[in-house]
Protein backbone atom coordinates (compact mmCIF):
# COMPACT_ATOMS: atom_id res chain seq x y z
CA UNK A 1 0.00 0.00 0.00
CA UNK A 2 2.15 3.16 -1.60
CA UNK A 3 0.29 5.95 0.51
CA UNK A 4 2.48 8.18 -1.00
CA UNK A 5 3.80 8.14 -4.52
CA UNK A 6 6.43 9.92 -6.39
CA UNK A 7 5.72 9.11 -9.98
CA UNK A 8 8.61 10.20 -11.48
CA UNK A 9 11.89 8.61 -10.75
CA UNK A 10 13.79 11.58 -12.50
CA UNK A 11 13.83 15.05 -13.53
CA UNK A 12 16.00 16.95 -15.64
CA UNK A 13 16.03 20.83 -15.50
CA UNK A 14 18.32 23.57 -16.90
CA UNK A 15 19.91 25.76 -14.10
CA UNK A 16 18.01 29.07 -13.47
CA UNK A 17 14.90 27.63 -14.46
CA UNK A 18 12.07 26.25 -12.28
CA UNK A 19 11.97 22.49 -11.37
CA UNK A 20 8.80 21.14 -10.14
CA UNK A 21 8.36 17.81 -8.23
CA UNK A 22 5.30 16.06 -7.65
CA UNK A 23 4.04 14.22 -5.23
CA UNK A 24 0.70 12.19 -4.50
CA UNK A 25 -0.69 10.75 -1.53
CA UNK A 26 -3.83 8.69 -0.58
CA UNK A 27 -4.01 8.65 3.26
CA UNK A 28 -6.46 11.17 4.15
CA UNK A 29 -5.34 11.46 7.53
CA UNK A 30 -2.11 12.91 7.09
CA UNK A 31 -2.21 16.20 8.34
CA UNK A 32 1.03 17.23 7.87
CA UNK A 33 3.39 17.23 4.77
CA UNK A 34 7.48 17.43 4.36
CA UNK A 35 10.18 17.70 1.50
CA UNK A 36 13.75 15.75 2.50
CA UNK A 37 16.48 16.41 0.01
CA UNK A 38 19.52 13.68 0.16
CA UNK A 39 22.96 13.71 -1.53
CA UNK A 40 24.57 10.40 -2.69
CA UNK A 41 26.44 8.81 0.94
CA UNK A 42 24.49 11.13 3.30
CA UNK A 43 20.93 11.13 4.98
CA UNK A 44 17.95 12.59 4.23
CA UNK A 45 18.12 16.35 5.54
CA UNK A 46 14.96 18.04 6.02
CA UNK A 47 13.99 20.75 3.33
CA UNK A 48 10.17 22.45 3.70
CA UNK A 49 7.16 21.33 5.14
CA UNK A 50 3.47 22.17 5.09
CA UNK A 51 0.49 21.58 7.49
CA UNK A 52 -2.73 20.42 6.12
CA UNK A 53 -4.86 23.64 6.68
CA UNK A 54 -2.33 25.76 4.80
CA UNK A 55 -1.91 25.78 0.58
CA UNK A 56 1.33 27.01 0.46
CA UNK A 57 4.34 27.38 2.31
CA UNK A 58 7.58 29.48 1.16
CA UNK A 59 11.46 29.59 2.41
CA UNK A 60 13.84 31.32 0.13
CA UNK A 61 14.12 29.49 -3.28
CA UNK A 62 11.62 26.86 -2.45
CA UNK A 63 7.71 26.58 -2.38
CA UNK A 64 5.55 24.18 -1.59
CA UNK A 65 1.89 23.70 -2.63
CA UNK A 66 -0.50 21.58 -1.41
CA UNK A 67 -3.84 20.24 -3.08
CA UNK A 68 -5.76 18.49 -0.48
CA UNK A 69 -9.12 17.73 -2.80
CA UNK A 70 -6.36 16.59 -5.19
CA UNK A 71 -4.06 14.46 -2.43
CA UNK A 72 -1.18 16.27 -4.02
CA UNK A 73 2.15 18.23 -3.49
CA UNK A 74 4.38 19.76 -5.31
CA UNK A 75 7.79 21.28 -4.89
CA UNK A 76 9.20 24.19 -6.57
CA UNK A 77 12.40 25.71 -7.00
CA UNK A 78 13.30 28.64 -8.54
CA UNK A 79 15.58 29.61 -9.68
CA UNK A 80 17.55 25.84 -9.83
CA UNK A 81 21.09 25.72 -9.27
CA UNK A 82 23.41 22.98 -9.42
CA UNK A 83 23.61 22.54 -6.09
CA UNK A 84 20.00 21.58 -5.85
CA UNK A 85 20.92 18.26 -7.96
CA UNK A 86 19.96 15.67 -5.59
CA UNK A 87 17.05 13.37 -4.68
CA UNK A 88 14.01 14.79 -3.16
CA UNK A 89 11.84 12.58 -0.59
CA UNK A 90 7.92 13.62 -0.23
CA UNK A 91 7.13 12.43 3.13
CA UNK A 92 3.14 12.68 4.89
CA UNK A 93 2.56 12.43 8.61
CA UNK A 94 -0.71 11.43 10.25
CA UNK A 95 -1.78 13.55 13.68
CA UNK A 96 -1.20 11.41 17.03
CA UNK A 97 1.31 9.18 14.41
CA UNK A 98 4.63 8.28 14.88
CA UNK A 99 5.66 7.70 11.70
CA UNK A 100 6.47 10.14 8.20
CA UNK A 101 5.24 7.61 5.13
CA UNK A 102 7.40 8.81 2.48
CA UNK A 103 7.10 8.38 -1.31
CA UNK A 104 9.92 6.83 -3.17
CA UNK A 105 11.84 9.89 -4.41
CA UNK A 106 12.86 12.03 -7.70
CA UNK A 107 16.36 12.58 -8.62
CA UNK A 108 16.68 15.96 -9.89
CA UNK A 109 19.74 16.93 -12.15
CA UNK A 110 20.09 20.41 -12.59
CA UNK A 111 21.92 20.76 -15.66
CA UNK A 112 24.48 23.78 -16.41
CA UNK B 1 26.67 17.21 10.10
CA UNK B 2 22.79 15.59 11.57
CA UNK B 3 24.20 15.14 14.69
CA UNK B 4 22.96 11.32 14.37
CA UNK B 5 25.61 8.86 14.13
CA UNK B 6 25.84 5.72 12.25
CA UNK B 7 28.28 2.96 12.57
CA UNK B 8 29.16 0.96 10.26
CA UNK B 9 29.12 2.72 7.28
CA UNK B 10 29.33 -0.75 5.10
CA UNK B 11 28.69 -3.86 6.48
CA UNK B 12 28.77 -7.41 3.92
CA UNK B 13 28.04 -10.54 5.34
CA UNK B 14 26.77 -13.81 4.11
CA UNK B 15 23.39 -15.21 3.60
CA UNK B 16 22.08 -16.48 7.10
CA UNK B 17 24.13 -14.23 9.28
CA UNK B 18 23.34 -11.75 12.02
CA UNK B 19 24.29 -8.11 12.10
CA UNK B 20 23.86 -5.23 14.60
CA UNK B 21 23.57 -1.85 13.44
CA UNK B 22 23.90 1.04 15.91
CA UNK B 23 22.69 4.38 16.16
CA UNK B 24 23.90 7.43 18.51
CA UNK B 25 20.74 10.07 18.13
CA UNK B 26 21.26 13.63 18.48
CA UNK B 27 22.32 15.21 22.00
CA UNK B 28 18.66 15.73 23.46
CA UNK B 29 16.56 13.65 21.40
CA UNK B 30 14.61 10.92 22.80
CA UNK B 31 13.14 9.56 19.88
CA UNK B 32 15.20 7.20 17.25
CA UNK B 33 13.38 5.69 13.99
CA UNK B 34 15.07 2.62 11.79
CA UNK B 35 14.30 3.28 8.17
CA UNK B 36 15.35 1.07 5.53
CA UNK B 37 15.72 1.93 1.62
CA UNK B 38 15.79 -0.92 -0.90
CA UNK B 39 16.95 -0.13 -4.64
CA UNK B 40 14.20 2.02 -6.44
CA UNK B 41 11.73 1.83 -3.02
CA UNK B 42 11.66 4.96 -0.83
CA UNK B 43 12.31 4.81 2.80
CA UNK B 44 10.38 2.40 4.73
CA UNK B 45 9.72 3.19 8.05
CA UNK B 46 10.53 -0.24 10.54
CA UNK B 47 10.22 0.57 14.05
CA UNK B 48 10.52 3.88 16.27
CA UNK B 49 11.50 4.10 20.04
CA UNK B 50 10.75 7.25 22.46
CA UNK B 51 13.06 7.24 25.79
CA UNK B 52 13.84 3.40 25.78
CA UNK B 53 10.10 2.12 25.08
CA UNK B 54 8.63 0.77 21.85
CA UNK B 55 6.53 3.23 20.22
CA UNK B 56 5.97 2.50 16.62
CA UNK B 57 6.10 -0.69 14.18
CA UNK B 58 6.10 -0.57 10.56
CA UNK B 59 6.52 -3.47 8.42
CA UNK B 60 9.48 -4.76 10.34
CA UNK B 61 10.35 -8.17 9.52
CA UNK B 62 10.31 -11.17 12.68
CA UNK B 63 14.03 -11.25 11.62
CA UNK B 64 14.54 -7.87 12.66
CA UNK B 65 14.66 -6.72 16.31
CA UNK B 66 15.70 -3.10 17.78
CA UNK B 67 15.95 -1.55 21.26
CA UNK B 68 17.24 1.31 22.77
CA UNK B 69 19.29 1.86 25.40
CA UNK B 70 19.03 3.50 28.90
CA UNK B 71 21.81 6.11 26.96
CA UNK B 72 19.63 6.21 24.36
CA UNK B 73 21.45 4.78 21.66
CA UNK B 74 19.78 1.97 19.49
CA UNK B 75 20.76 -0.58 17.59
CA UNK B 76 18.99 -3.15 14.94
CA UNK B 77 19.43 -6.27 14.20
CA UNK B 78 19.07 -8.14 11.48
CA UNK B 79 19.57 -12.55 11.52
CA UNK B 80 19.40 -15.19 8.88
CA UNK B 81 19.66 -12.59 6.29
CA UNK B 82 18.19 -13.14 3.20
CA UNK B 83 20.09 -11.40 -0.12
CA UNK B 84 17.06 -9.28 -0.07
CA UNK B 85 17.71 -7.86 3.14
CA UNK B 86 20.61 -5.56 1.22
CA UNK B 87 19.83 -2.00 1.60
CA UNK B 88 20.45 1.01 2.89
CA UNK B 89 19.80 1.82 6.65
CA UNK B 90 19.15 4.82 8.13
CA UNK B 91 18.29 5.99 11.56
CA UNK B 92 16.67 9.56 12.57
CA UNK B 93 15.90 10.82 15.81
CA UNK B 94 13.52 13.89 16.59
CA UNK B 95 12.79 16.30 19.11
CA UNK B 96 10.93 16.07 22.14
CA UNK B 97 7.22 17.36 20.86
CA UNK B 98 8.51 17.46 17.39
CA UNK B 99 8.29 14.07 15.78
CA UNK B 100 7.19 15.40 12.28
CA UNK B 101 10.94 16.69 11.86
CA UNK B 102 13.34 13.99 11.90
CA UNK B 103 17.34 13.98 11.47
CA UNK B 104 18.63 11.53 9.66
CA UNK B 105 22.37 9.61 10.07
CA UNK B 106 24.09 9.01 6.67
CA UNK B 107 22.97 5.20 6.72
CA UNK B 108 24.40 1.89 6.88
CA UNK B 109 24.89 0.27 3.30
CA UNK B 110 24.27 -4.21 4.17
CA UNK B 111 25.24 -5.98 1.54
CA UNK B 112 24.45 -9.54 1.51
CA UNK B 113 26.19 -12.04 -0.51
Amino acid sequence: DQQVKQNSPSLSVQEGRISILNCDYTNSMFDYFLWYKKYPAEGPTFLISISSIKDKNEDGRFTVFLNKSAKHLSLHIVPSQPGDSAVYFCAGVAQGAQKLVFGQGTRLTINP
Amino acid sequence: DSGVTQTPKHLITATGQRVTLRCSPRSGDLSVYWYQQSLDQGLQFLIQYYNGEERAKGNILERFSAQQFPDLHSELNLSSLELGDSALYFCASSPPGLNEKLFFGSGTQLSVL
